[in-house]
């Protein structure tokens, strides 16, 4: 079945890169997301990579993808205080529009 | 983008009680979900609301606990009836966009309910 398997807590301090790591287990899912999800607030998408790419780079983030693996990471650079939030991975798969997240990982950024 | 409005946003509620969530969007759009946050858990898939017809339930939800309505492609509800304090959750209603990244989930703030 559909299974997304997250760490649950990470700490850094600020400046620092934070790397959020995801592992799946649908090796026919097409598109793997990184949702953000602030205190009290709903999620945004903050990027997302097509199971046929490795890598993708936007601006501070970096998606890497293990597809043999079926392990995906986030990457963000400089980590800022702004950055504390859950970060969930999702996995999309079929043309449902149903999404399978991981249980989300809290990232604490110390000052 | 999908803009999506949610109310109420937060309610305290009693037990065996019912209490109806609004999903409002911006845009006309075809598929639109429910989902379930219980605290510290990841986000669970309620059921896909389909606008004209019943809605389609995954595993471990029905309809008699779960009502919903999706009267047009704007709009739906959701409503947890006989509420109990395992109820007491987030609830998020998301709307599916087709894009050049083959789709995207927009989510609501979300609806959260503690009950008593």
């Amino acid at each position: 079945g559909e299974d997304v398997e997250q760490s649950l807590f990470l700490s850094v301090r600020e400046g620092d890169s934070s790397v959020i790591n995801c592992t799946y287990t649908d090796s026919s899912s097409t598109y793997l997301y990184w949702y953000k999800q602030e205190p009290g607030a709903g999620l945004q998408l903050l990027t997302y990579i097509f199971s046929n790419m490795d890598m993708k780079q936007d601006q501070r983030l970096t998606v890497l993808l293990n597809k043999k693996d079926k392990h995906l990471s986030l990457r963000i650079a400089d980590t800022q205080t702004g950055d504390s939030a859950i970060y969930f991975c999702a996995e999309y798969t079929g043309n449902t529009g149903k999404l399978i997240f991981g249980q989300g990982t809290t990232l604490q950024v110390k000052p | 983008s999908a803009v999506i409005s949610q109310k109420p946003s937060r309610d305290i509620c009693q037990r065996g009680t019912s209490l109806t969530i609004q999903c409002q969007v911006d845009s006309q759009v075809t598929m639109m979900f429910w989902y379930r946050q219980q605290p510290g858990q990841s986000l669970t898939l309620i059921a896909t609301a389909n606008q004209g017809s019943e809605a389609t339930y995954e595993s471990g939800f029905v309809i008699d606990k779960f009502p919903i309505s999706r009267p047009n492609l704007t709009f739906s509800t959701l409503t947890v009836s006989n509420m109990s304090p395992e109820d007491s959750s987030i609830y998020l209603c998301s709307v599916g966009v087709v894009t050049g990244a083959g789709g995207e989930l927009f989510f609501g703030e979300g609806s959260r309910l503690t009950v008593l």
